[in-house]
């Protein structure tokens, strides 16, 4: 099984900093035929099911606000806030979907500061 | 505006078995870019995949979870179901059902990320 590790567990941000969510997974997620790197990232807050966020490591999903980005290749992915709001305090989730069982990672808490 | 909503018992025996219906609503399960799947999250524990049906009926399942999982779809009444054989408290969980994009890899139509997702059930095993 491929495992997907997120660091921190836990994060602390003041409203308007940079918040910054990592991924690592035990092997590459590239498909190297298509070039994509097959991951996802959710958003979840208490109570309800998790909303996607990006998907292909950096394509933002409709509606979805910019300043969320998703950036990395091959093992290692970044979720970034740009600036962050009160109501991105959540928990944050990556998934891979490149061979299964599809796996996600154990979820970063993010909170303000 | 697709959505999907969960349904069935939320209270299970050991060894019996959790069976869950997820009615699509707003879309068609027939939908040819679209697998369907269940996921599942412990209480205070993280995401598990259980498994993914697309409307012709091909599956993909959890190895950890296959001998026990069976997923089936009902393209008349546009939904899937899922049956978990022989419980236990450690399938205690919230139960979600999911839209998943499907996605061409190689030779094969294969499921992708979730995109749309039911409210979830929780459901709880004992006794």
């Amino acid at each position: 099984d491929i495992v997907m590790t997120q660091s921190p567990d836990s994060l602390a941000v003041s409203l308007g900093e940079r918040a910054t969510i990592n991924c690592k997974s035990s092997q590459s997620i590239l498909y190297r035929s298509n070039n994509k790197n097959y991951l996802a990232w959710y958003q979840q807050k208490p109570g309800q099911p998790p909303k996607l966020l990006i998907y292909w490591a950096s394509t933002r999903e409709s509606g979805v606000p910019d300043r969320f980005s998703g950036s990395g290749s091959g093992t290692d992915f970044t979720l970034t806030i740009s600036s962050l709001q009160a109501e991105d305090v959540a928990l944050y989730y990556c998934h891979q979907y490149y061979t299964p069982p599809f796996t996600f990672g154990q979820g970063t808490r993010l909170e303000i500061k | 505006q697709l959505q999907l909503q969960e349904s069935g018992p939320g209270l299970v025996k050991p060894s019996e078995t959790l069976s869950l219906t997820c009615t699509v609503s707003g879309g068609s399960i027939s939908s040819s870019s679209s697998y369907w799947g269940w996921i599942r999250q412990s209480p205070g524990k993280g995401l598990e995949w259980i498994g993914s049906i697309y409307y012709s009926g091909s599956t993909f399942y959890n190895p950890s979870l296959k001998s026990r999982v069976t997923i089936s779809v009902d393209t008349s009444k546009n939904q899937f179901s899922l049956k978990l054989s022989s419980v236990t408290a450690a399938d205690t969980a919230v139960y979600f059902c999911a839209r998943v994009q499907a996605v061409d890899t190689g030779m094969l139509r294969t499921p992708a990320y979730f995109q749309h997702w039911g409210q979830g059930t929780l459901v709880t095993v004992s006794s």
